[in-house]
């Protein structure tokens, strides 16, 4: 089946510093990425979607300026958490379209 | 998109078999209907997918009555490692996803 990764598995980093989070889809060429935002013993938040070649269309309530996204490639999207806080301690996940939505294993950014 | 609504929680016994209900209301004529199961700090793992009538793979089988405003998905024989949270969307294939707050099966001995 299709798989996607996320790399780092985990980060952590100091509080005004920006982390990049990649995402790959592996064996298949993914148009559409998604990213999603889960806190402990929560459901997935949509967070937005990735578009490749063009702007990612934000979920109302997320800040576009926070959170930057880019889908330079068929292959990769990259999350940029601008100027983290401790509230952005959270677990990242992301997914990729073929037929049908497959998630990455996900990234657990901590800011200290 | 199609809101739904399932159990919170469920307990089960190793060698059961488990149905988890999922009510969706409002799915459009367009929606399929996907489960999805999600262990700890993992992503979410597809389970099974279907649009009406019954729909089995080699995991799982999932039910929707004709009115498709709700499914069952069903889990024969579970193991522990069947213990997660199990989550029904319904939307457009290709489509964004809206995770609804997912039922935490619990397995036990």
């Amino acid at each position: 089946g299709a798989v996607v990764s996320q790399h780092p598995s985990w980060v952590i980093c100091k509080s005004g510093t920006s982390v990049k989070i990649e995402c790959r889809s592996l064996d298949f060429q993914a148009t559409t990425m998604f990213w999603y935002r889960q806190f402990p013993k929560q459901s997935l938040m949509l967070m937005a979607t990735s578009n490749e070649g063009s702007k990612a269309t934000y979920e109302q309530g997320v800040e576009k300026d926070k959170f930057l996204i880019n889908h330079a490639s068929l292959t990769l999207s990259t999350l940029t958490v601008t100027s983290a806080h401790p509230e952005d301690s959270s677990f990242y996940i992301c997914s990729a379209l073929e037929v049908g939505q497959y998630f990455g294993p996900g990234t657990r950014l901590t800011v200290t | 998109l199609a809101k739904t609504t399932q159990p919170i929680s469920m307990d089960s016994y190793e060698g059961q078999e488990v149905n988890i209900t999922c009510s969706h209301n409002n799915i459009a004529t367009n929606d399929y209907i996907t489960w999805y199961q999600q262990f700890p700090s993992q992503g979410p793992r597809f389970i099974i997918q279907g649009y009406k009538t019954k729909v089995t793979n080699e995991v799982a089988s999932l039910f929707i009555p004709a009115d498709r405003k709700s499914s069952t998905l069903s889990l024969p024989r579970v193991s522990l490692s069947d213990t997660a949270v199990y989550y029904c969307l319904g939307g457009k294939e290709g489509g964004k996803l809206i995770f609804g707050q997912g039922t935490e099966l619990s397995v036990k001995p």
